[in-house]
């Protein structure tokens, strides 16, 4: 299995501004994803964070709103852009290990006032 | 479409078994896992079975999949305080490429000493 870290791993920050998560692998992973968890919810795909090219963005999210980069094939990070309480939320990186299983970081946990 | 359903709680006593249970709609679902989520921790992949597989034992685990009914189960013999969390199921379906997981709703499973 990979090992995942995620930075920060908690934050709170203000209404109107930006904050970008870092999502770091043990090893180089072709798939690498994020998703989003909402208070008392489940997980939804916002993206996949693709190697030299743009993320693939699912429904309902957009690039503007949350701007992914994926430099090489170990690292990646996402950005809530100008965030509102709605935002507030745990977001998780995950990639996809041994046997197309896929394998979640410890999620960073973001609040906005 | 894509549609897991999980109750919500399960409450049982240090010792004995439990058993969470999952539905989902689609049959041409690839994979299906079972995640553990600690409070405000990520998620730690448990196990996860092949649709082409009825049964997998790990341990204390064992998932069984009825393809016919659309139903995975999760069974945790022993049932200890430290296995208090929420439980996800999930499904991948070839459809949607492989590495895109619906997550059900979550169970929570409370451990009575």
């Amino acid at each position: 299995s990979a090992v995942i870290s995620q930075k920060p791993s908690r934050d709170i920050c203000q209404r109107g501004t930006s904050l970008t998560i870092q999502c770091q692998v043990d090893s180089q992973v072709t798939m690498m994803f994020w998703y989003r968890q909402q208070p008392g919810q489940s997980l939804t795909l916002i993206a996949t964070a693709n190697q030299g090219s743009e993320a693939t963005y699912e429904s309902g999210f957009v690039i503007d709103k949350f701007p992914i980069s994926r430099p090489n094939l170990t690292f990646s990070t996402l950005t809530v852009s100008n965030m509102s309480p709605e935002d507030s939320s745990i977001y998780l990186c995950s990639v996809v290990g041994g046997e197309r299983v896929q394998y979640f970081g410890p999620g960073t946990r973001l609040t906005v006032t | 479409g894509e549609d897991v359903e999980q109750s919500l709680f399960l409450s049982v006593r240090e010792g004995d078994s439990s058993v969470i249970n999952c539905t989902y709609t689609d049959s041409s679902s690839t994979y299906l896992y079972w995640y553990k989520q600690e409070p405000g921790a990520g998620l730690q992949l448990l196990t996860y079975i092949f649709s082409n597989m009825d049964m997998k034992q790990d341990q204390r685990l064992t998932v069984l999949l009825n393809k016919k009914d659309k139903h995975l189960s999760l069974r945790i013999a022993d049932t200890q305080t430290g296995d208090s969390a929420i439980y996800f199921c999930a499904e991948s379906m070839e459809r949607t490429g492989a590495n895109n997981l619906f997550f059900g709703t979550g169970t929570r499973l409370t451990v009575i000493p």
